[in-house]
């Protein structure tokens, strides 16, 4: 079974707009992280946002938000106040934390492209 | 060095040949991931090394592929003999936690290896 589901190939987002990219996860472990990646055509992977699984509030970076809804399982993304230079894959990643064998690893979706429009 | 590099940036190989990935991670950082990117795909886990010590090595996919990490900072990805599926973007992440403690750690990625195997 995937551990992260990213169900949207792609999205359009006029610039200025809110956007919101999905994600579902599936795991057993009480404790795990969430996270968030960009990345650009020129390949790097640029951290995003963390949410932790104990964590209380949902996360916030400048125009970066999750909402973590814990009972559904899912961690979503939103762009506030889209500009232009937001345009790439975005990428929801795991991280779970009490299984001996694959500690640190992170599980990776299949990301969502990213388009926004002037 | 700021970030982590990596080098070649771009690589190119004829099948059959071996070719080795050079890793430089964030300075001090003592957890290091290695991923493999295939062409549409999220990056999917390679191996784990905490210092100088290989502790997940279960992701590699077959015995072609060797890592290492003898002083615990820079780390080398090496494909034997390889192969056209070998073709992929191979990331490398660090970060400053060991993988496991309380509360999860950020991965920091390099900004890949492109590898094309004709």
């Amino acid at each position: 079974a995937q551990k992260i589901t990213q169900t949207q190939p792609g999205m359009f987002v006029q610039e200025k707009e809110a956007v919101t990219l999905d994600c579902t996860y599936d795991t057993s472990d009480p404790s795990y992280g969430l996270f968030w990646y960009k990345q650009p055509s020129s390949g790097e992977m640029i951290f995003l946002i963390y949410q932790g699984s104990y964590d209380q509030q949902n996360a916030t970076e400048g125009r970066y938000s999750l909402n973590f809804q814990k009972a559904r399982k899912s961690a979503n993304l939103v762009i506030s106040a889209s500009q232009l230079g937001d345009s790439a894959m975005y990428f929801c990643a795991m991280s779970e934390l009490d299984r001996g064998s694959t500690l640190g690893r992170l599980y990776f979706g299949r990301g969502t492209q990213l388009t926004v429009w002037p | 060095g700021a970030g982590v590099s990596q080098s070649p940036r771009y690589k190119v190989a004829k099948r059959g040949q071996d070719v080795a990935l050079r890793c430089d991670p964030i300075s001090g950082h003592v957890s290091l991931f290695w991923y493999q990117q295939a062409l549409g795909q999220g990056p999917e886990f390679l191996t784990y090394f905490q210092n100088e010590a290989q502790l997940d090595k279960s992701g590699l996919p077959s015995d072609r592929f060797f890592a290492e990490r003898p002083e615990g900072s820079v780390s080398t990805l090496k494909i034997q003999r390889t192969q056209q599926e070998d073709s992929a973007v191979y990331l490398c992440a660090s970060s400053s936690r060991l993988a496991g403690g309380r509360g999860t750690d950020t991965q920091y990625f390099g900004p890949g290896t492109r590898l094309t195997v004709l």
